[in-house]
């Protein structure tokens, strides 16, 4: 059972352009979720994070947006540079203390130059 | 400089033998981690331990044992049990479990393990 899903395995996006990465979940006890940017050969490394008590935040050229009803974040990259070309993945985690993350299964993004 | 060291980067594994990865985190966290991922497959969690001589399975425990005897290491041992051990292996940590902020886990490099 995915608890955390990131249905498109793939994107491309012309450089400069905005990159929208999509992510849903199902277990309605998430509460806070992060975003991690992972190289090939390498560790994923965190981007940014939300907390539901928000729906918004941002950090220069990342924005997560969250939308609880629907159970849905994005995030969003602008202007997208070849750089960002990596695999992102969001992850969740319960509103009881818990360190378990719950993680989806990445967004290969290719920004095209 | 502080961070996660994981080792060895490449590790090759013959049938019926055991091997131990290694994690050593320099950051003064409590919490540390081993995920697994497959090609076109998210991270899995394979053990956690969240306090010094203390540890929990995580979804996919079977065949792999650790242990927490320093807070900065915890190293993970592929056992022969594991039947299809060809991964990439992940290291993480963080700060604690006691609140939300804190809950930022920091992976190390990695470790590829392949079967001979």
């Amino acid at each position: 059972d995915q608890q955390v899903k990131q249905n498109s395995p793939s994107l491309s996006v012309q450089e400069g352009r905005i990159s929208i990465l999509n992510c849903d979940y199902t277990n309605s006890m998430f509460d806070y979720f992060l975003w991690y940017k992972k190289y090939p050969a390498e560790g994923p490394t965190f981007l940014i994070s939300i907390s539901s008590i928000k729906d918004k935040n941002e950090d220069g050229r990342f924005t997560v947006f969250l939308n609880k009803s629907a159970k849905h974040l994005s995030l969003h990259i602008v202007p997208s540079q070849p750089g960002d070309s990596a695999v992102y993945f969001c992850a969740a985690h319960p509103n009881f203390g818990n360190e378990k993350l719950t993680f989806g299964t990445g967004t290969r993004l290719t920004i095209i130059p | 400089d502080g961070g996660i060291t994981q080792s060895p980067k490449y590790l090759f594994r013959k049938e019926g033998q055991n091997v131990t990865l290694s994690c050593e985190q320099n950051l003064n966290h409590d919490a540390m981690y081993w995920y697994r991922q497959d090609p076109g497959q998210g991270l899995r969690l394979i053990y956690y331990s969240q306090i010094v001589n203390d540890f929990q399975k995580g979804d996919i425990a079977e065949g792999y044992s650790v242990s927490r005897e320093k807070k900065e290491s915890f190293p993970l041992t592929v056992t022969s049990a594991q039947k299809n051990p060809t991964a990439f292996y992940l290291c993480a940590s963080s700060i604690g479990w006691t609140s939300r902020a804190k809950n930022i886990q920091y992976f190390g490099a990695g470790t590829r393990l392949s079967v001979l």
